[in-house]
């Protein structure tokens, strides 16, 4: 079972700056499928990438997605106040990630 | 629209069986399968399995191999969650989520169901 490892677990940063999130594989996934997840509290998950780089339905394209292989990237260009939430990789049908919680600093 | 209908909270006792249930419509039932997510208080979340809306194919995460059972009723687009043997870590809402039409990922979810083990 492949496992995956985010880092940092917290992440504080301010509106405006720039958000980069790690997702780490214990061995290779295919690009197709690593998704990526926000999730507010009280919430169900909102996805947000799919296949790596693909952003979903009405996700503003201050989101990107990139990587191969064991790393993956989610990166926030600049943060907006509803962006501060834990994100979530997955690889589809599979296991999550631990999350990388965004907070404000 | 596409929607996923969960069934309400649950308490129960340790060694204790829950059927949760999830109600689909806005798509047709059997061109996706349905996956099952849990979150413990506090935690991250946890795949637990998925289920084939087209045969009742299923696919479980190991750590609940023989545990779980998923099931589904073509007859009213729903479909089912049986944990067995329940463990006071068992508490958590459970989700029950769709594939995005697009492509992968989970792009459908259920409100999520609290399920409450306690003596």
């Amino acid at each position: 079972e492949i496992v995956l490892t985010q880092s940092p677990g917290t992440l504080s940063l301010s509106p405006g700056e720039r958000a980069t999130l790690s997702c780490r594989a214990s061995q290779s996934v295919s690009r197709i499928y690593l998704a990526w997840y926000q999730q507010k509290p009280g919430q169900a998950p909102r996805l947000l990438i799919s296949g790596t780089s693909s952003r979903a339905t009405d996700i503003p394209d201050r989101f990107s997605g990139s990587g191969s292989g064991t790393d993956f990237t989610l990166t926030i260009s600049r943060l907006e106040p509803e962006d501060f939430a834990v994100y979530y990789c997955q690889q589809y049908g599979s296991s999550f990630g631990g999350g990388t919680k965004v907070e404000i600093k | 629209q596409v929607q996923l209908m969960q069934s309400g909270a649950e308490v129960k006792k340790p060694g204790a069986s829950v059927k949760v249930s999830c109600k689909t419509s806005g798509y047709t039932f059997n061109t996706y399968g349905i996956s099952w997510v849990r979150q413990a208080p506090g935690q991250g979340l946890e795949w637990m399995g998925w289920i084939s809306g087209y045969n009742g194919k299923t696919n479980y995460a190991q750590k609940f191999q023989g545990r779980v059972t998923m099931t589904t009723d073509t007859s009213t687009s729903t479909v089912y969650l049986e944990l067995r043997s329940l463990r006071s870590d068992d508490t958590a809402v459970y989700y029950c989520a769709r594939g995005d039409s697009g492509g992968g990922g989970l792009g459908y979810w259920g409100q999520g169901t609290l399920v409450t083990v306690s003596s």
